[in-house]
């Protein structure tokens, strides 16, 4: 089955500086990679999400790239700001409805002012 | 997600007794999954369901039950086999043909 890995576990950043969670997967036959962002004892909310058919994608500060080759997939927030401190997972599938998401074990970003 | 309703918000489970988490969605999504998280952990896969009566075992399905009787439900029962139940609970749904997840408000399950 596919197995995701998520680096850091922890990042601390001042504000305005980027911050970079990086993934990778393991089965080659996965297209889809999302992002999801988790605040304490919230809900994960999808925050970006990227297909094998891209790349790059964009949204406004954060931007996700792919690396099919390499099998690997990172987030890129510039910018940024107090309120982008929680945890953020990646998790990668394939294609389809109704398919398994596989999820990375979390990075905790904690933007300091 | 706003479609995802989770209840109870929080639940207490003695020792040897089943516990049933609610999951309900109006969003005409045809498939549902629950996900178990440990405190500093990521998301671990239950049970899912792509359709109205069939289901599979996830990653982690011992010591767990669920039924998909309705499109709308997909209930996950906690049962007294699993030792382990504390941890957060996580619905989730998906489209016929999008693979993106929307989850739940969660449900939170502590043992007396």
């Amino acid at each position: 089955g596919e197995n995701v890995e998520q680096h850091p576990s922890t990042l601390s950043v001042q504000e305005g500086d980027s911050a970079v969670i990086k993934c990778t997967y393991s089965d080659s036959a996965s297209n889809y990679f999302p992002w999801y962002k988790q605040e304490l004892g919230k809900r994960p909310q999808l925050i970006i999400d990227i297909r094998s058919n891209v790349g790059e994608k964009k949204d406004q500060r954060i931007a996700v790239t792919l690396n099919k080759t390499a099998k690997h997939f990172s987030l890129h927030i510039t910018e940024t700001q107090p309120e982008d401190s929680a945890v953020y997972f990646c998790a990668a599938s394939r294609a389809g409805g109704g398919n398994k998401l596989t999820f990375g074990t979390g990075t905790q970003l904690k933007v300091e002012l | 997600d706003g479609g995802i309703t989770q209840s109870p918000k929080y639940l207490f489970r003695k020792e040897g007794q089943n516990v049933t988490l609610s999951c309900e969605q109006n969003l005409n999504h045809d498939a549902m999954y629950w996900y178990r998280q440990d405190p500093g952990q990521g998301l671990r896969l239950i049970y899912y369901s792509q359709i109205v009566n069939d289901f599979q075992k996830g990653d982690i399905a011992e010591g767990y039950s669920v039924s998909r009787e309705k499109k709308e439900s997909f209930p996950l029962t906690v049962t007294s086999a699993q030792k382990n139940p504390t941890a957060f609970y996580l619905c989730a749904t998906s489209g016929q043909r999008v693979e993106t997840q929307y989850f739940g408000p969660g449900t939170r399950l502590l043992v007396l």
